[in-house]
């Protein structure tokens, strides 16, 4: 069955990064493009970046762009999402999401990961 | 502000149908069918309802309905049940390169 399991909780200093893996199973890895979406505490959600895991191409948010980086390694069949010059406002769960709709960007999600919890705190 | 405007909340009682609209514009939910909709309840993933304006996925309940008019989509949820209460979130494609996914704010529905 498929599943994304993704690393544990994280607290950060403002200014620091944070790199958040997830790593798929029960499907070709390269066959989908997994998305990560963010819900800061008690809000809605955000999309951020997409990968392709099949040649590691990536699309981001215009918010996060210099900010975020996306990057797969397809031995491990585990996509990371590394996002740095952390600031309060990023404390969030952010989830890993594979796309329904194989390689593309559709915004239809049918499998997340349980979601990494993020704290940026002094 | 998000860039898919839908109610704060809406309620039913059992048994009862409830309707959750979502507004965008030419350049997102009217401009595509390519809307789809989440369950998320506390402290758990979003869930996948609704894909391309109307389709359930498998496993879905036929409870769960959905359609496009313009700008504005809606879900519909009829013969409400005490676990379909959660936030509920639309999304749409859109023509923006930097920004090709978007969702609405969310709708908490109440069971009453």
């Amino acid at each position: 069955q498929v599943q994304l399991v993704q690393s544990g909780a994280e607290v950060k200093k403002p200014g620091a990064s944070v790199k958040v893996s997830c790593k798929a199973s029960g499907y070709t890895f390269t066959s989908y493009f997994m998305h990560w979406v963010r819900q800061a505490p008690g809000q809605g959600l955000e999309w951020m970046a997409l990968i392709n895991p099949s040649d590691g191409s990536t699309s981001y948010a215009q918010k996060f762009q210099g900010r975020v980086t996306m990057t797969r390694d397809t031995s491990t069949t585990t996509v990371y999402m590394e996002l740095s010059s952390l600031r309060s406002e990023d404390t969030a769960v952010y989830y890993c999401a594979r796309c329904l709709r194989g390689n593309t960007n559709l915004p239809y999600f049918d499998y997340w990961g349980q979601g990494t919890l993020v704290t940026v705190s002094s | 502000q998000s860039a898919l405007t839908q109610p704060a909340s809406v309620s039913g009682s059992p048994g009862q149908s409830i309707t959750i609209s979502c507004t965008g514009t030419s350049s997102d939910v009217g401009g595509y069918n390519y809307v789809s909709w989440y369950q998320q309840h506390p402290g758990k993933a979003p869930k996948l309802m609704i894909y391309d304006v109307s389709n359930r996925p498998s496993g879905v309940s036929n409870r769960f309905s959905a359609s496009k008019s313009g700008n504005t989509a809606s879900l519909t949820i009829s013969g409400l049940q005490a676990e379909d209460e959660a936030d509920y979130y639309c999304s749409s494609y859109t023509n923006n390169i930097t920004l090709p996914v978007v969702f609405g704010g969310g709708t908490k529905l109440t069971v009453l």
